[in-house]
């Protein structure tokens, strides 16, 4: 039971490439989210998934994209990344008795040059 | 909608002595709270909640913190802190009720536990 998965942990790109941060949890809960955190920013949320087939905006989505595969699955593309998109990548699910607290994954760092 | 500001960015303190890292929130609705801690290069971990009943709550590693509905705030504290406690430590809320479960955070405290 490794709760939330996320891949890879690191990742350098240049301005201009692309790439998919992908996420898995095996906690079989409805919700999904992506956040960043910059440093003094603290998380910020991307995009999330109230369930499969269904996303929505977050507080920060632009530059990026979103895609709720199945139950288990949420991944987040980088379709032309930037100097801006630095920064490290959380996926989370909901956990607890009213769903409302959150279980992080490990992180993905990205540094785009 | 919802905002969180913890009032102060670092922390510094002396190992065993207590400390208070604070947090007041914005809500034109009643929510939930909760502290999360970041050891450095970690993912983010629930130290402790408030969901409903008493306002005292208590958490891992010894950590409490006091719901203050009056004063909208909800401050963590330790009596005696470690130097295994140091670790940057938000504060956040989730609206009641809300379909989603989303999470506002705070910008986080840097706590410095020093020898």
């Amino acid at each position: 039971n490794a709760g939330v998965t996320q891949t890879p942990k690191f990742q350098v790109l240049k301005t201009g490439q692309s790439m998919t941060l992908q996420c898995a949890q095996d906690m079989n809960h409805n919700s999904m989210y992506w956040y960043r955190q910059d440093p003094g920013m603290g998380l910020r949320l991307i995009y999330y998934s109230a369930s499969e087939g269904t996303t929505d905006k977050g507080e920060v989505p632009n530059g990026y994209n979103v895609s709720r595969l199945n139950k288990r699955e949420f991944s987040l593309r980088l379709e032309s990344a930037a100097p801006s998109q630095t920064s490290v990548y959380f996926c989370a699910t909901n956990w607890g008795p009213t769903y409302n607290e959150q279980f992080f994954g490990p992180g993905t760092r990205l540094t785009v040059l | 909608a919802q905002s969180v500001t913890q009032l102060d960015s670092q922390v510094p303190v002396f190992e065993e002595a207590p400390v208070e890292l604070r947090c007041n929130y914005s809500s034109s609705v009643s929510v939930y709270l909760f502290w999360y801690v970041q050891y450095p290069n970690q993912g983010l971990q629930l130290l402790l909640k408030y969901l409903s009943g008493s306002t005292l709550v208590k958490g891992i590693n010894g950590f409490e913190a006091e719901f203050n509905k009056s004063q909208t705030s909800f401050h963590l504290r330790k009596p005696s802190v470690h130097i295994s406690d140091t670790a940057e430590y938000f504060c956040a809320v989730s609206p009641r009720g809300g379909s989603q479960g989303n999470l506002i955070f705070g910008k986080g405290t840097k706590l410095s536990v020093k020898p």
